[in-house]
């Protein structure tokens, strides 16, 4: 059973657009939320994480938004560069030490 | 560079082989996490230690087994491999004493089974 969905699969956005990824989770006990971002034949890195202390968090051109009561979590990527290409993964866990459940992934593909 | 270490970088081998994937984690992290990436399934956690001890069990096999020695360097043991098992796995650490819970992904094995 994925505990965390992820959509959409892929995602094709032109340079300067804004990139939406969409995460949804079911478990009320997941407190810590982390992006990863993974570029071919590397592991992933993480990007942005959040509490659900916090309904948004931003470093530069990342934004987390996130909705406790719906379940549910998004990375929003704003002004959209090719050098974002990459596969972001949304993931959950119970802090702390605990082991993350990833969604299946988001392949983004930014067009010059 | 996340400051993680994985050997080997890839790994061929035959079905019914047993290998040994070996992770060093980041100077002074106790937690170590053994992820497998397939295409179709994405990341999938296999096991976690803390510490030298197993903290958490995921997906992983029976025929999959892990263990954390006490220089806190951990090692991935995959036996009567199948085609199956091809796949990317990953390791991390973190660092549990931080009171925050970042893991850090090392560069990955890629194992290909013939």
């Amino acid at each position: 059973q994925q505990q965390v969905k992820q959509s959409p699969q892929s995602l094709i956005v032109q340079k300067g657009g804004i990139s939406i990824i969409n995460c949804a989770y079911e478990n009320t006990a997941f407190d810590y939320f982390p992006w990863y971002q993974q570029f071919p034949g590397k592991g992933p890195a993480l990007l942005i994480a959040i509490r659900p202390d916090v309904s948004e968090k931003k470093e530069g051109r990342f934004t987390i938004s996130f909705n406790k009561s719906a379940k549910q979590f998004s990375l929003h990527i704003m002004d959209s560069q090719p050098g974002d290409s990459a596969t972001y993964f949304c993931a959950a866990s119970r802090l702390p030490g605990n082991q993350f459940y990833f969604g299946t992934g988001t392949s983004l593909t930014v067009i010059p | 560079d996340s400051g993680v270490t994985q050997t080997p970088k890839h790994l061929i081998t035959a079905t019914g082989q047993r290998v040994t994937l070996r992770c060093s984690p980041r100077s002074g992290d106790l937690s170590v996490y053994w992820y497998q990436q397939s295409l179709d399934q994405g990341l999938q956690f296999l096991i976690q230690y803390y510490n030298g001890e197993e903290r958490a069990k995921g997906n992983i096999l029976e025929r999959f087994s892990a263990q954390q020695f006490p220089d806190l360097h951990s090692e991935l043991n995959l036996s009567s491999l199948e085609l199956g098992d091809s796949a990317l796995y990953f390791c991390a650490s973190s660092s549990r004493t931080s009171g925050r819970n970042e893991q850090f992904f090392g560069p990955g094995t890629r194992l290909t089974v013939l």
